[in-house]
């Protein structure tokens, strides 16, 4: 496809459990973004990968969180014993290089029970 | 740590009614983005604004950056129900560190 494609679209799981989100960003796209909103709130940082680069991992909220990307395309956030308070929609996004357009994908809406 | 506030956090207006919503913060930078949000969607661009005083019009929607490249603010004329959504403004800063900031939001219901 030619946006930015987000996998599941939708996960539940029980508490404890480990997740892992997928993203894969637009073709050739350097930059790649993973942001977690919560209901009716904005956008919370995560992680950020830019080329070959080491990731801004500022915005990981707790150990459990990680991410890695591959082959500087396809990227998976996990999330490892999973608590209710991670519940949220988690959102990625790539851009060509980093300073233009930030294209989203649709997002995993995870609940966590 | 660059912190975007947006304001107002919510806004509710008639149809055909006139709104501007900020974004400020005690940083400058290079450029400011603006972006809606539907229910069940990502983010998509609406603007980008990248030279201090610059105004940008889409249709009804006004885009201004600050002199000082430190703060924006979406001005919409006769809004429609069309233009509901969350309004994120994004920031990239001055300091080497591309990672795009994004803002609070504001979150605008046009009530037809």
């Amino acid at each position: 496809g030619a946006g930015v494609s987000q996998s599941p679209s939708n996960k539940v799981t029980e508490k404890g459990k480990d997740v892992e989100l997928r993203c894969d960003p637009i073709s050739g796209h350097t930059a790649l973004y993973w942001y977690r909103q919560s209901l009716g709130q904005g956008l919370e940082f995560l992680i950020y990968f830019q080329g070959n680069s080491a990731p801004d991992k500022s915005g990981l909220p707790s150990d459990r969180f990680s991410a890695e990307r591959t082959g500087g395309s396809v990227s998976t956030l996990t999330i490892q014993r999973t608590q209710q308070e991670d519940s949220a929609v988690y959102l990625c996004a790539s851009s060509l290089s980093g300073i233009g357009e930030a294209f989203f994908g649709q997002g995993t809406r995870l609940t966590v029970v | 740590t660059q912190l975007l506030e947006q304001s107002p956090q919510f806004l509710s207006i008639q149809e055909g009614e006139n709104l501007t919503v900020y974004c400020n913060s005690s940083s400058v930078f290079s450029s400011l983005q603006w972006y809606r949000q539907e229910p069940g969607e990502g983010p998509v661009l609406l603007v980008t604004v990248v030279t201090g005083g610059e105004v940008k019009k889409l249709k009804r929607l006004t885009f201004q950056f600050g002199d000082a490249r430190k703060d924006s603010s979406l001005h919409i004329t006769a809004a429609q129900p069309g233009d509901t959504g969350l309004y994120l403004c994004a920031a990239l800063s001055n300091f080497g560190n591309e990672k795009l900031t994004f803002g609070t939001g504001t979150r605008l219901t046009i009530i037809p």
